[in-house]
């Protein structure tokens, strides 16, 4: 079955460039979705194929897929941007969606 | 607005069964696949099940499959989870959630409810 790989944690100072990584084989010939959930939330989608923005997410957040990694960038982070993200693709072989492990962002 | 609500949580011994509901609004629920993902606690997310817009194809995770049937009764806008023999890892938030538009399987999860808690425990 097909593997995401991501950071189980990163951190970031106010105002500085976040970027999380999620690998997995050949990625880049998939769609990626991103997602984020803060405590005691559903998650919600911030970044879906590869570098779209759902309306109402904000410019700050944005996406790239090459090769073997993912990245989810976050430019300019606010303390809001605290939280537990995820990166997702559909695994057309097995008709699975599969969810990266998760890396929480924490905000210093 | 566009909306799920989950309900048919609870607790329940290990063996026996429970059936989530997923109730959705303003959109054409007819239209699109629909996921059940869950989250154990301090966990991350593990997708459990979709089914296509008109039920015609399902998929399960390994974890599930032949014990939880997804269906979804597209006259009452409502997606079902039913969970037979229940483990104590099967305790966990289940979220449902919306997939691709018509044929589209996969994809990203645009909406998803609030959740529903499962508690397994004897």
């Amino acid at each position: 079955s097909y593997v995401l790989t991501q950071p189980p944690s990163m951190s970031v100072a106010p105002g500085k460039t976040a970027r999380i990584t999620c690998g997995g084989n050949n990625i880049g010939s998939k769609s990626v979705h991103w997602y984020q959930q803060k405590p005691g939330q559903a998650p919600v989608l911030v970044i879906y194929y590869d570098t779209d923005r759902p309306s109402g997410i904000p410019e700050r957040f944005s996406g790239s897929n090459s090769g073997n990694t993912a990245t989810l960038t976050i430019s300019r982070v606010e303390a809001g941007d605290e939280a537990d993200y995820y990166c997702q693709v559909w695994d057309n072989s097995s008709g699975h969606q599969v969810f990266g492990g998760g890396t929480k962002l924490t905000v210093l | 607005q566009v909306q799920l609500v989950e309900s048919g949580g609870g607790v329940v011994q290990p063996g026996r069964s429970l059936r989530l509901s997923c109730a959705a609004s303003g959109f054409t629920f007819s239209r699109f696949a629909m996921h059940w993902v869950r989250q154990a606690p301090g966990k991350g997310l593990e997708w459990v099940a979709v089914i296509a817009y008109d039920g015609s194809n399902k998929y399960y995770a390994d974890s599930v499959k032949g014990r939880f049937t997804i269906s979804r009764d597209n006259s009452k806008s409502t997606l079902y989870l039913q969970m037979n023999s229940l483990r104590a890892e099967d305790m966990a938030v289940y979220y449902c959630a919306r997939g691709g538009e018509m044929a589209t399987l996969g994809g990203d999860m645009d909406v998803w409810g609030h959740g529903t808690t499962v508690t397994v425990s004897s």
